[in-house]
């Protein structure tokens, strides 16, 4: 069964505290591996989409890289602004649904 | 483009009661999901629709709920009858097969069953 654990389940960061969250996935084939950003209220907004090891994309202060058997999103001199909750998800090669994490909750502080 | 958009925003009912929750996905995005968020759990994916066909109702939790896709432009899940533990967030989301960026979410709607 595709799972998808993330960790820490929070953080909290002096703003300008680099750090990095981490997603560990098991999938039957993967065919991507997405990074979504969600606000209080709000539904899940796309970030970035990793489809092989090796593979990064940055994004102003985000950076997502990935391995065989995980992703880490880093945050480089986070601001205040930065704080959400992070989401991760992937999706196998046999189906279109994405499975999600249960995500990290990161605040941002002055 | 307006994005996908989803009513109520807010619904609260009584234990017993029907639910109908509705969603208007992206024009020309032939995917739509239904997805339940709750704090335990995260989100979790109940059914999702390829041109207007159910294709994977696994996620349903039980019989009280339905879901429909009469055409392109619309999307219905029905909760009857409504029971506490169903009180979360329920996210629509639509998507084009193969497009990089995976699904665009609606705003939600968090339904309460007191």
């Amino acid at each position: 069964e595709d799972q998808v654990t993330q960790s820490p389940e929070a953080l909290r960061l002096q703003e300008g505290e680099s750090s990095s969250l981490n997603c560990s996935y098991t999938v039957s084939g993967l065919r991507g591996l997405f990074w979504y950003r969600q606000d209080p209220g709000k539904g899940p907004e796309f970030l970035f989409t990793l489809y092989s090891a090796g593979e990064e994309k940055e994004k102003e202060r985000l950076k997502a890289t990935l391995t065989k058997k995980e992703s880490f999103l880093h945050i480089t001199a986070p601001k205040p602004e930065d704080s959400a909750t992070y989401l991760c998800a992937v999706q196998g090669y046999n189906t279109d649904k994405l499975i999600f994490g249960t995500g990290t909750r990161l605040q941002v502080f002055p | 483009d307006a994005g996908v958009i989803q009513s109520p925003r807010h619904e609260v009912t009584e234990m017993g009661q029907e639910v109908t929750l509705r969603c208007k996905p992206i024009s020309g995005h032939d995917y739509l999901f239904w997805y339940r968020q709750t704090m335990m759990r995260g989100l979790e994916l109940l059914i999702y629709f390829n041109n207007n066909v159910p294709i994977d109702d696994s996620g349903m939790p039980e019989d009280r709920f339905s879901a429909k896709m009469p055409n392109a432009s619309f999307s219905t899940l029905k909760i009857q009858p409504s029971e506490p533990r169903d009180s979360a967030v329920y996210f629509c989301a639509s998507s084009i097969q193969g497009v990089s960026y995976g699904y665009t979410f609606g705003s939600g709607t968090r339904l309460t069953v007191v």
